[in-house]
This record gives structure tokens, C-alpha cells and sequence, in this order.
């Protein structure tokens, strides 16, 4: 079964800082791999996705992120932080078996300083 | 405008009443799910569908039951609702094979 570890519970950041955030999966096979921003009482959205091809995807609001199979790892990136990236972020790993459901991380909680 | 709704987005409500959580979605997506959030928490999948008259419970044991009469509609159903039901319950839906899920706002319960 896969699993997703997102270590930090909590980042602080900088207004204008870069950020890297992290997560870790767990698969038997090629994973399918998600970003999703979720703003205080609202749903999840979508930052970016990778499935196969080029290891380092482009998403919206200027994030990025880079698949690393040797490291399980697909950390998510930012140049330059905006006080409006202040949210939760999950990652999410998809089996491409059965019926191919997600299982999130439990999320990591980005605020920003000025 | 393609979308998934949720209503109502908050309820509060006495214990041992009943209560539907409505989930509608326009993109014709044959997929759909059910996730509990409790703050700060990750999400836990209750319920899923594969399409119309498919449904199936998901990893976390839940008192709530689901229905799938329409491919567009995903109501959620709580019988007697009591203080432990008390969290947000997110609908997602998605295209058949690995894909990405789009999510409601969400509807945040209170059982007092």
C-alpha cells in the first residue's frame, strides 16, 4: 500500500524567501504524485501533478516540483513566497491499480512573515 | 463553469438528528469521494464510487452512508448524529483511472 510522509508540520518563511517543502512516498511502482493547496475553510486545489516524463513539473502560482525516484521524494517549490501562499499543503500518491485512490500526507502549514 | 458544490458549508446541529450533506458535481466525472478533515488534520477517504449505483467504504470506518442514484450527485448521510461526528467532510470527484481529484469547499459540521 503507498504511504506519503510530509516531515514539517509547520514552515515560516519569509515574505519574498524561497521555500521548499517536503514529502516522501512510499509505492511498489511508478508513483502518480499530486500538490493540492487547501486556504482556511475551504477545499483542496490542485498545485501540480506528475505522472511520467520530465522529473521537474511546473504547476500554478508559480510552484514547482521535482520527482526524485532514488530519493522517494517530490518536494514542492517556490522562488519567492507571497503572503497570499500562507495555506495548508498536501501531497498525495495514486496506485494505478484497483482503484487507484490518492493517500495524502498530513499536511504541512505554511505562514508567512512579513 | 465545471464545478463540484457542497451544501450546505456549515451546519451546526443537536445530537440524534438526522442530516444530509448534498454533493453535486458538473464535470461528468464517474468518480467520486468522500473525505472527514478534522483541523489541522489530514484527510481520511469514508466513501467512494466508481459510477451510478457504486458505492464502496473507504479506510476510515464511518456511521455516515452514501448513495450514487445520479453520476452528477454524491449526498452523504448521517442517521443519529452525535458530538464525534463533529468535522469537516470534503467531496472530490475525478475522471476514471489515475487522476487528479477536484474538491468542494467542504461543509463544516458541529454536533452539539
Amino acid at each position: 500500500a503507498q504511504s506519503v510522509t510530509q516531515p514539517d508540520i509547520h514552515i515560516t518563511v519569509s515574505e519574498g524567501a524561497s521555500l521548499e517543502l517536503r514529502c516522501n512516498y512510499s509505492y511498489g511502482a511508478t508513483p502518480y504524485l499530486f500538490w493540492y493547496v487547501q486556504s482556511p475553510g475551504q477545499g483542496l486545489q490542485l498545485l501540480l501533478k506528475y505522472f511520467s516524463g520530465d522529473t521537474l513539473v511546473q504547476g500554478i502560482k508559480g510552484f514547482e516540483a521535482e520527482f526524485k525516484r532514488s530519493q522517494s521524494s517530490f518536494n514542492l517549490r517556490k522562488p519567492s513566497v507571497h503572503w497570499s501562499d500562507a495555506a495548508e499543503y498536501f501531497c498525495a500518491v495514486g496506485s494505478n491499480t484497483g482503484f487507484q485512490k490518492l493517500v495524502f500526507g498530513t499536511g504541512t502549514r505554511l505562514l508567512v512573515s512579513p | 463553469e465545471a464545478d463540484i458544490y457542497q451544501t450546505p458549508r456549515y451546519l451546526v446541529i443537536g445530537t440524534g438528528k438526522k442530516i444530509t450533506l448534498e454533493c453535486s458535481q458538473t464535470m461528468g466525472h464517474d468518480k467520486m469521494y468522500w473525505y472527514q478533515q478534522d483541523p489541522g488534520m489530514e484527510l481520511h477517504l469514508i466513501h467512494y464510487s466508481y459510477g451510478v449505483n457504486s458505492t464502496e467504504k473507504g479506510d476510515l470506518s464511518s456511521e455516515s452512508t452514501v448513495s450514487r442514484i445520479r453520476t452528477e450527485h454524491f449526498p452523504l448521510t448521517l442517521e443519529s448524529a452525535r458530538p464525534s461526528h463533529t468535522s469537516q467532510y470534503l467531496c472530490a470527484s475525478s475522471e476514471l483511472g489515475v487522476g487528479e481529484q477536484y474538491f468542494g469547499p467542504g461543509t463544516r459540521l458541529t454536533v452539539t
